[in-house]
């Protein structure tokens, strides 16, 4: 089946740096993924989605220059969280539509910020 | 608006059915999906179902949609302790490529 692979799985940086995570899909083309966060004991808040060769779409909330998208091919799309700070410790996960139906998740960043 | 709400936990023991229930306002709904989360781990796509079907059996899973009242539940037979996780049921609107909306997620915890 389609496999969207994440990676790190865990990441612990200081505080004013930056982290990037990378979600690829390994099977499939993906023009469009998500990017989800998710608070210890809650559901999925969608942050943005990303398209492959323009600007990422960001929620209502979401700080662009904060959490940077780059979706720069068919199988690759990137999230910079730049100047990370602890209350942006969270599990990140992105996910993609490998067909017309389902969507396929990477199995999640968890990024802790001291 | 899009809204999805599920109870927040369930404790079933070995070997019975569990039930998860999920409630949505947007009638708009294309598709509708329940994930299944382990600690620590990404979502997995348990099935999903198509706004205009009402019922979707797949192994121990069923699913069932009554529309008129906006209300989606998964049915999982002969329930194990390795189904013990947290469950999101999600719903997607108009074409594919458009975001999901997710439940708060049930955890669902199976006793031997």
């Amino acid at each position: 089946g389609a496999v969207v692979s994440q990676h790190p799985s865990r990441v612990i940086c200081k505080s004013g740096t930056s982290v990037k995570i990378e979600c690829r899909s390994l099977d499939f083309q993906a023009t469009t993924m998500f990017w989800y966060r998710q608070f210890p004991k809650k559901s999925l808040m969608l942050m943005a989605t990303s398209n492959e060769g323009s600007k990422a779409t960001y929620e209502q909330g979401v700080e662009k220059d904060k959490f940077l998208i780059n979706h720069a091919s068919l199988t690759l799309s990137t999230l910079t969280v730049t100047s990370a700070h602890p209350e942006d410790s969270s599990f990140y996960i992105c996910s993609a539509q490998p067909d017309g139906y389902g969507y396929t998740f990477g199995s999640g960043t968890r990024l802790t910020v001291v | 608006g899009e809204d999805v709400e599920q109870s927040l936990f369930l404790s079933v023991r070995e070997g019975d059915s569990s039930v998860i229930n999920c409630t949505y306002t947007d009638s708009s709904s294309t598709y509708l999906y329940w994930y299944k989360q382990e600690p620590g781990a990404g979502l997995q796509l348990l099935t999903y179902i198509f706004s205009n079907m009402d019922m979707k059996q797949d192994q121990r899973l069923t699913v069932l949609l009554n529309k008129k009242d906006k209300h989606l539940s998964l049915r999982i037979a002969d329930t194990q302790t390795g189904d013990s996780a947290i469950y999101f049921c999600a719903e997607s609107i108009g074409a594919a490529g458009n975001k999901l909306t997710f439940g708060g997620g049930t955890r669902v915890l199976v006793k031997p």
